[in-house]
């Protein structure tokens, strides 16, 4: 069974203080690793997909590094505008079923100006 | 080009009720899905579709019927709502194949509440 594990649940930072968010995961053949954010009352929002160790993207302020156990979202000079939650979520080669995601509980992330 | 659209947005049911929960994405995505998330819970899918005709249950389809007859929508039946079902629930599409690695396209949600 699939298992995806973030930490820490909720993260408060002042603006400009950097850190990052973490994403454990088990799955038995990894097809791809997808991070996600969500506004409240919204659907969550695609941010980026990793595919093998050693991989990295970046979008602004984030940047997404992966491993064979674990995913790091590093995020540098916060603004007030990243506050959310951030998913991450998992999808593994299955035979019919290449599509599924299984999904972390998410990181609540709020950023004080 | 509106992506996916969920209807309604809110929706208080009675214990015992049945409805539909409406879902249509315009962007000729083979794969669809449907999620419930719940508060500490993170997102558990319910049901999903790789194309017209096909479904298949998820992590948690009991007490939910789904049918796929077009490309274009994929709605969500409950058939009898209990208070277990308060969720907030999430409709997500995709390509199939290599382009599904863009990830998933979300609906805003309904935010369904059995009383």
């Amino acid at each position: 069974e699939d298992q995806v594990t973030q930490s820490p649940e909720a993260l408060r930072l002042q603006e400009g203080e950097s850190s990052s968010l973490n994403c454990s995961y088990t799955v038995s053949g990894l097809r791809g690793l997808f991070w996600y954010r969500q506004d409240p009352g919204k659907g969550p929002e695609f941010l980026f997909t990793l595919y093998s160790a050693g991989e990295e993207k970046e979008k602004e302020r984030l940047k997404a590094t992966l491993t064979k156990k674990e995913s790091f979202l590093h995020i540098t000079a916060p603004k007030p505008e990243d506050s959310a939650t951030y998913l991450c979520a998992v999808q593994a080669y299955r035979s019919g079923s290449n599509y599924k995601l299984t999904f972390g509980k998410g990181t609540l992330l709020t950023v004080n100006p | 080009n509106a992506g996916v659209t969920q209807t309604p947005k809110f929706q208080v049911l009675k214990t015992g009720q049945s409805m539909t929960l409406q879902c249509a994405q315009d962007m000729n995505h083979e794969y669809m899905s449907w999620y419930r998330q719940d508060p500490g819970m993170g997102l558990r899918l319910i049901h999903y579709s790789v194309g017209a005709g096909i479904t298949d249950q998820g992590e948690v389809p009991n007490g939910y019927n789904v049918s796929r007859s077009t490309t274009e929508d994929f709605p969500l039946r409950l058939l009898s709502a209990a208070p277990s079902q308060t969720s907030v629930y999430f409709c997500a599409s995709s390509y199939s194949g290599r382009q599904g690695m863009g990830g998933y396209t979300f609906g805003s949600g309904t935010r369904l509440t059995v009383v």
